[in-house]
């Protein structure tokens, strides 16, 4: 499975857009992209995945590169509630997911 | 919530001891994962099983066994636990979607079970 390189922290205001970068420069055509967070000591929690086409859901956007070689996750209006480490993940279908260190998102009040 | 529940959520063991980690899901799921979590190492997967008695090793498998003779359990094992084993140990199951072509799974996790081995 190709690897993902992501900053190791972050901050944003609550309220604003928080946008996390993700590289996976060796993704392969049939890898899809994955986002999960996991806020303080509890599991991680899927948030959203993508293949070629940015894709939205109630959590967050997915934007995927046209190169799929990088994507960025937005959460539109972080809350204090969206600090987590947030992590990115590249895999095929069911394969199994190798989770990396993750980024930290700290939102500031 | 996809039903998982592990057990037990705390344990201290001593060395040379044996520990079995359950979990259980209540939905039928094909897939379940073991991961462990440490600090400075992010999650990462033990063994994973894609049926019954069907598992298979992950990055970090030594030191570890794991069995599935029923869909909803999966156990995972430390014939002789190390300080090295002390961790949170994380179960979860993959859930799969059709979407016209292949198959797109994403993972539940459950609540974790910290092991502290001494």
């Amino acid at each position: 499975d190709a690897k993902t390189t992501q900053p190791t922290s972050m901050d944003c205001a609550e309220g604003r857009a928080a946008n996390l970068p993700c590289n996976h420069s060796t993704i392969s055509g049939n890898e899809y992209v994955y986002w999960y967070r996991q806020i303080h000591s509890q599991g991680p929690q899927y948030i959203i995945h993508g293949l070629k086409n940015n894709e939205t859901n109630e959590m967050a956007s997915l934007i995927i590169t046209e190169d799929r070689k990088s994507s960025t996750l937005i959460l539109p209006h972080a809350t204090l509630r969206d600090t987590a480490v947030y992590y990115c993940i590249v895999g095929g279908a069911n394969s199994k997911l190798t989770f990396g260190k993750g980024i930290t998102l700290s939102v500031r009040p | 919530d996809a039903g998982i529940t592990q057990s037990p959520r705390h344990k201290v063991t001593e060395t040379g001891t044996p520990v079995t980690l359950r979990c259980h899901q209540t939905e039928n799921h094909r897939y379940m994962y073991w991961y462990r979590q440490d600090p400075g190492h992010g999650l990462r997967l033990i063994h994973y099983s894609y049926g019954v008695k069907d598992t298979d090793k992950g990055e970090v498998s030594d030191g570890y066994s794991v069995s599935r003779s029923k869909t909803e359990d999966f156990l995972l094992t430390l014939e002789s636990a190390t300080s090295s084993q002390t961790s949170v140990y994380f179960c979860a199951i993959s859930v799969l979607g059709l979407a016209g072509g292949p198959v797109v799974g994403e993972l539940f996790f459950g609540e974790g079970s910290r092991l502290t081995v001494l």
